[in-house]
C-alpha cells in the first residue's frame, strides 16, 4: 500500500500565485522528499527534509514537516507556467532506504 | 555524463511474450531500483539492487526478474507478459550514504 497520500490531486493556479501540496504518510521516517515530473519525463529530485527538521528552504520552494501529524507540505512561492508538472513525495522509512512515493499531485500553472 | 538512460523508450508486446528493460548508470552509484508508475498509484517499487551482485524484492515483484550484472547495469525482465503489466517503468539510482534517487526518462510498455 502506498505510504504517502497527497493533496490535492490537482491544483490549478494563476502565474505569480503561491502553491501549496501537502503529503501524509503513516509509518515512522528517516527522511521525506519531494519529486517533480514534467509530463512524460522521469523524476527530478527537488528537497529533502529530515526527520529531526521542521522547515527548509530552496530557492522559491520551502518544505515543512510534522512528525506529530505525520504531514508534510510543499510551497512553491510566485509560480510560474514552467513550474506545471506532477509533485511526489517519498519517504524513507526507518528500516531502509527505499522509498515509499505518494500518488502525486498535478499542479497546473496558467500564464 | 549522461545520468541514467533506459532503453528501450516505447515498447509494445503481445501476451505471453518476454522482454528486458536495460538500465545504465555512468555516476558509480550504488544502489539502483526498478519502479513501476500506472495512473493514479504514483511509483511502486518492483526490485532494488542496493549493491553490485545483490538484489531484493520491491512493494509488486511478482511476474518479474532482475539482473545486476555489473555496477552500471541493472535490467528487469518480463518472462510472459500480461496486459497488468501495462505501465511506464522507471529505473532510478543512488550513491551510497546520499538518500536522493536520480531517475531516468522511463520506458512506456504495453500489452495487448
Amino acid at each position: 500500500s502506498q505510504q504517502g497520500e497527497e493533496d490535492p490531486q490537482a491544483l490549478s493556479i494563476q502565474e505569480g500565485e503561491n502553491a501549496t501540496m501537502n503529503c501524509s504518510y503513516k509509518t515512522s521516517i528517516n527522511n521525506l522528499q519531494w519529486y517533480r515530473q514534467n509530463s512524460g519525463r522521469g523524476l527530478v529530485h527537488l528537497i529533502l527534509i529530515r526527520s529531526n527538521e521542521r522547515e527548509k528552504h530552496s530557492g522559491r520552494l520551502r518544505v515543512t514537516l510534522d512528525t506529530s501529524k505525520k504531514s508534510s507540505s510543499l510551497l512553491i512561492t510566485a509560480s510560474r507556467a514552467a513550474d506545471t508538472a506532477s509533485y511526489f513525495c517519498a519517504t524513507e522509512g526507518t528500516s531502509g532506504s527505499r522509498l515509499t512515493f505518494g500518488e502525486g499531485t498535478q499542479l497546473t500553472v496558467n500564464p | 555524463n549522461a545520468g541514467v538512460t533506459q532503453t528501450p523508450k516505447f515498447q509494445v508486446l503481445k501476451t505471453g511474450q518476454s522482454m528486458t528493460l536495460q538500465c545504465a548508470q555512468d555516476m558509480n552509484h550504488n544502489s539502483m531500483y526498478w519502479y513501476r508508475q500506472d495512473p493514479g498509484m504514483g511509483l511502486r517499487l518492483i526490485y532494488y539492487s542496493a549493491s553490485e551482485g545483490t538484489t531484493d524484492k520491491g512493494e509488486v515483484p511478482n511476474g518479474y526478474n532482475v539482473s545486476r550484472l555489473n555496477k552500471r547495469e541493472f535490467s528487469l525482465r518480463l518472462e510472459s507478459a500480461a496486459p497488468s503489466q501495462t505501465s511506464v517503468y522507471f529505473c532510478a539510482s543512488n550513491p551510497q550514504g546520499t538518500y536522493e534517487q536520480y531517475f531516468g526518462p522511463g520506458t512506456r510498455l504495453t500489452v495487448t
